[in-house]
């Protein structure tokens, strides 16, 4: 089983919407999530951290942590054409950090 | 100037031949990562670092080998290098302790391409 799995995608939404991107990891004792986005060809940049359970806001961005479930996901409200990038989500575990794959976002004009 | 330099952003090698991929930082942080970044297959963890005198394996260190110079450069070597370590690395860093002590900072990487 992968520390962190996430649904490649491609995702699309119009611009407006919002978008939910989902993420599931393994190791309950996990406890520092996040999300980064990625342009194609840069480097990741952080979007958001949550540790807590529930729900985590930032202008635009709301993180959701339910650790009982094992679950993480990321809503972007009012999508923007700017937003089309992978969104990974990671985890760090002791010392080490784990990232799914990326879900690849298209915010549609 | 960026927190977090690599060099060289793009190489071409051979097979068998001896590479080294640099990383410098700016941020003052004490801990240092290198990533290797594949499609379809996301980014692991090569080598961390969290000071001069500590190294430690990640996910997927053999055929791959680190030298922490100083607090702000972390060095990957690659001994003898293959085909399939033809990825984009990536050098990241992050500070020990205080609020965000576990948020990662990404150099722009390094685009490695193995013949």
């Amino acid at each position: 089983q992968k520390e962190v799995e996430q649904n490649s995608g491609p995702l699309s939404v119009p611009e407006g919407a919002i978008a939910s991107l989902n993420c599931t990891y393994s190791d309950r004792g996990s406890q520092s999530f996040f999300w980064y986005r990625q342009y194609s060809g840069k480097s990741p940049e952080l979007i958001m951290s949550i540790y807590s359970n529930g729900d985590k806001e930032d202008g635009r961005f709301t993180a959701q942590l339910n650790k009982a479930s094992q679950y993480v996901s990321l809503l972007i409200r009012d999508s923007q054409p700017s937003d089309s990038a992978t969104y990974l989500c990671a985890k760090n575990t002791g010392n080490q950090f784990y990232f799914g794959t990326g879900t690849s976002l298209t915010v549609i004009p | 100037d960026a927190d977090v330099t690599q060099t060289p952003r793009n190489r071409i090698t051979k097979t068998g031949k001896r590479i080294m991929l640099e990383c410098s930082q700016t941020k003052g942080h004490d801990r240092m990562y290198w990533y290797r970044q594949d499609p379809g297959l996301g980014l692991r963890l090569i080598y961390y670092s969290f000071d001069v005198k500590d190294i430690n394996k990640g996910e997927i260190s053999d055929g791959y080998s680190v030298s922490r110079q100083a607090q702000a450069k972390f060095s990957l070597s690659l001994e003898s290098a293959i085909p399939n370590q033809t990825a984009l690395y990536f050098c990241a860093t992050s500070d020990l302790g205080g609020r965000y002590s576990d948020t990662q900072y990404f150099g722009p990487g390094t685009r490695l391409t193995v013949l």
